[in-house]
Formats: structure tokens, sequence, C-alpha cells
């Protein structure tokens, strides 16, 4: 079984400021994978960013980049130059080797981007 | 590339009636499809995973006889949710793989269903 933690219901960010989304997981694979995505009032899930277990390096897509610590457990978000645009939900999902493809998500974190 | 359609995108519909709701991977093979279900300011939760050809593996929890999932092609999976009641009102979301693995995993745009 697979568990995500999102501990932030809510987060606000001024414009132009970095924001840490925080996530912990527990998994019993050894192997397996992380994902972020935004859902914005529209619904749709975006793909953000990935960090697969072995990864020995954080991951990072533009302006998006994941503080993965194994050890701990943990695989933040942070948004460097938070925009406008960045206010939605944003989920913290795991896939483990066992259950390949199937998504376990965090309960989501709403942000709230003020100018 | 990697562009997942769902139709109808919002539906309303009388208690005790049927809907289908359709996934389609527009330019790419899917040879797995997932449907999720969320409720209002809720987490996403995994409703039952489909491949092309074979009978979908439902979540504890979910009615297969209420959930009716068909994958009949490598681009279309369908769920049809039966006698539908107020408490099924909610916003169904499919996700489309080409191999079945999660970081290969497209979704669609949701389909929001209220039931009267």
């Amino acid at each position: 079984a697979q568990k995500i933690t999102q501990t932030q219901p809510g987060m606000f960010v001024q414009e132009k400021e970095a924001v840490t989304l925080d996530c912990t997981y527990d998994t019993s694979d050894p192997s397996y994978g992380l994902f972020w995505y935004k859902q914005p009032s529209s619904g749709e899930m975006i793909f953000l960013i990935y960090q697969g277990s072995y990864d020995q390096q954080n991951a990072t897509e533009g302006r998006y980049s994941l503080n993965f610590q194994k050890a701990r457990k943990s695989a933040n978000l942070v948004i460097s130059a938070s925009q406008l645009g960045d206010s939605a939900m944003y989920f913290c999902a795991i896939a483990g080797g066992t259950s390949y493809g199937k998504l376990t998500f965090g309960q989501g974190t709403i942000l709230t981007v003020h100018p | 590339g990697a562009v997942v359609s769902q139709h109808p995108s919002w539906v309303i519909c009388k208690s005790g009636t049927s809907v289908k709701i359709e996934c389609r991977s527009l330019d790419f093979q899917a040879t797995t499809m997932f449907w999720y279900r969320q409720f209002p300011k809720q987490s996403l939760m995994l409703m039952a995973t489909s491949n092309e050809g074979s009978k979908a593996t439902y979540e504890q929890g979910v009615e297969k006889d209420k959930f009716l999932i068909n994958h009949a092609s490598l681009t279309l999976s369908t769920l049809t949710v039966t006698s539908a009641h107020p408490e099924d009102s909610s916003f169904y979301i499919c996700s489309a793989s080409t191999s079945g693995g999660a970081n290969e995993q497209f979704f669609g745009p949701g389909t929001r269903l209220t039931v009267l």
C-alpha cells in the first residue's frame, strides 16, 4: 500500500517569491516514482515534475524543482518566482513498482498567489 | 502530442438514468486507461484500471456493476454510470498510458456529472 500526505490545505505566496509545497510519502515498494500535478479551477490535471526513487539528482523543470529527501520520505515541490497563474490546487502522487501505473494522490494544497 | 479527450465535459441527468462518458487518446495508442473520481476540493481516487480487450480491474469498494468500463480499442475507453443517483455526482477524470506506466500517463480534461 502507498500513501501520500500533504499537510498544507492552503498556502499563500506573494508574486515573484518562491514557495515550497510539502509532501511526504510511505511505500513498501523498493522502486517508485513521485509526481506533482497542478489542477486549476478548470479541473484539468497538468503534469509538472517527476522524480524516480533511484534518481540521484533532484528533478527540475523550469520554475519547478522537487526537493527529494529519500531518508525522510519527502518530496517537496518548490516553485520559484511565483506567478498569478500558479494559483491552483497542487497534488503530490506516488506510483510504486508493484502497482505499476496506479497513482495514489495526496489530499492536495491550494496555492494562492497574491499580486 | 499525447492528448486525451473526454466527452461530454459536463452532463446533468435524472436519478435512475445511465450516463456514458468517453475517454479517447487522440494521437497515441493507450494500452491502459485509468478512471478516477474526484469530489469537490478532494483528492483523486482511482476507480479502475482498464486494458484494451480485457476486463477492467476495479479498486476495492468500487461497484463494478454500477460503474461499467469498456476498453474496446487502443484509443477509446468508456465509463457508464448505471442507474445514477445524486451521490454519484462527481468529477470523473480518465488518464491514458502508452505502456501502463505512471510516468507516461496523460490525463483527460474531466467530466462533471450532476445527478438530479
